[in-house]
């Protein structure tokens, strides 16, 4: 079965312009979460999605953030423009499920955002 | 507010010798809990996971923690580290539909 899959695994981009990273989640998996991960840190939550509607997003820059999730299934998220402080790794999640605490989470390796 | 403490950010263990991570919370309920593993350049892979019931939980890798609620606190532990255990090592409280992560313990193994 495959896992959670992310692209691009990297990314280097001078500030002020746009990116975009892709998320596909394992199969069935109603739930995806996007995560940012800086250096050091442990993964905190930007947004949720149950299906298609985003259910928690109280944690995304929403000048500069966007997600979308059509047909509840694959997921971009989008930095326009970026700043020096996004570099980070942006992880993606699925679950069964509409409550983390009924499973386990299943990431993606990441993608890893370089901001000059 | 809901939150985890890894009070260590960096352990060397040598092969073979035991280990314990420790991890704190802060929760309102009853708190599920869980750790997750992050070998370098990898997404986060589940350990083990505490819902209810035994405080003794056993995960893969022969990983096993245990749950201490009146120190709040849920300690992982190995009788015998790897080499291949070297990663970052997470703790994280979840509920309402999120899990919240300490700031990890990067856990290198002497040979």
């Amino acid at each position: 079965e495959a896992g959670v899959v992310q692209s691009p695994r990297y990314k280097i981009i001078e500030k002020k312009q746009p990116v975009a990273f892709w998320c596909n989640p394992i199969s069935g998996h109603n739930t995806l979460y996007w995560y940012r991960q800086n250096l050091g840190q442990g993964p905190e939550l930007l947004i949720r999605y149950e299906n298609e509607e985003a259910v928690d997003d109280s944690q995304l820059p929403k000048d500069r953030f966007s997600a979308e999730r059509l047909k509840g299934v694959d997921s971009t998220l989008k930095i326009q423009p970026a700043e020096l402080g996004d570099s980070a790794v942006y992880l993606c999640a699925s679950s069964f499920g509409r409550e983390v605490n009924t499973g386990e989470l299943f990431f993606g390796e990441g993608s890893r955002l370089t901001v000059l | 507010a809901q939150s985890v403490t890894q009070p260590d950010i960096h352990i060397t263990v040598s092969e073979g010798a035991s280990l314990e991570l420790r991890c704190n919370y802060s929760y309102g309920a009853t708190p599920y809990l869980f750790w997750y593993v992050q070998s370098p350049g990898q997404g986060l892979q589940l350990l083990l996971k505490y819902f209810s019931g035994d405080t003794l939980v056993q995960g893969i890798k022969g990983f096993e923690a245990e749950f201490k609620r009146s120190q709040s606190s849920f300690n992982l532990r190995k009788p015998s580290v790897h080499w291949s255990d070297a990663a970052e090592y997470f703790c994280a409280v979840g509920g309402q539909g999120n899990l919240i992560f300490g700031k990890g313990t990067k856990l290198s193994v002497k040979p």
